[in-house]
């Protein structure tokens, strides 16, 4: 199964209010990171949260991690219709191989009606 | 800078022929990464390569094949195409695996293996 779980699945909200998307995941990460992805184009990376921070922010966007708990959660805030997208979360940790092995969850599919 | 680049962005194929995907990128990224996406999967990484000369197995490589001969560039190869190939494909570069470096995305091409 993927190690990033998003919640949830769809999310449809009014431009103006805030959308929260949440992510768990199984293993410990060095990182995590939120990417969006607008329909038929690549991801483009928002935010990483190194496993020794708690929270960031990024214009309109917090990211909480809670290492404990081993989720993550993005608030957009004061959303736009421009924000409609797919957003993925994506945990770093170290292979055997040496290199950071990045993991993608499935994504919440985020419209913003206007 | 151009960042990451996919040639060729769509392509239909017959089941049994062959292809290269070629990937691009021009931030002089040690790190580069072929991924597919299919629905409900989010991103599943196929092969990476940590430097020029080099490429190793990812979580889904069956079916594929890879080079890295030039630093700027990853060729993502299927000998014989399967409808089971029919994905979006997307190349990934990445400085260094610092916790803090994070992947550039291109944006993607859509395989169809009829």
């Amino acid at each position: 199964s993927q190690q990033g779980e998003e919640d949830p699945q769809a999310l449809s909200i009014q431009e103006g209010e805030n959308a929260t998307m949440n992510c768990s995941y199984k293993t410990s990460i060095n990182n995590l990171q939120w990417y969006r992805q607008n329909s038929g184009r690549g991801l483009v990376h928002l935010i990483l949260i190194r496993s020794n921070e708690r929270e960031k922010h990024s214009g309109r966007l917090r990211v909480t991690l809670d290492t404990s708990k081993k989720s993550s959660s993005l608030l957009i805030t004061a959303s736009r219709a421009a924000d409609t997208a797919s957003y993925f979360c994506a945990t770093g940790r170290q292979s055997t191989g040496g290199y950071q092995k990045v993991t993608f969850g499935t994504g919440t599919k985020l419209q913003v009606i206007p | 800078n151009a960042g990451v680049t996919q040639t060729p962005k769509f392509r239909v194929l017959k089941t049994g022929q062959s292809m290269t995907l070629l990937c691009a990128q021009d931030m002089n990224h040690e790190y580069m990464y072929w991924y597919r996406q299919d629905p409900g999967m989010g991103l599943r990484l196929i092969h990476y390569s940590v430097g020029e000369g080099t490429t190793a197995k990812g979580e889904v490589p069956d079916g594929y094949n890879v080079s890295r001969l030039k630093k700027q560039n990853f060729l993502l190869g299927l000998e014989s195409a399967a409808p089971s190939q029919t994905s979006v494909y997307f190349c990934a570069s990445r400085r260094g695996r610092g916790p803090s470096d994070t992947q550039y995305f291109g944006p993607g091409t859509r395989l169809t293996v009829l």
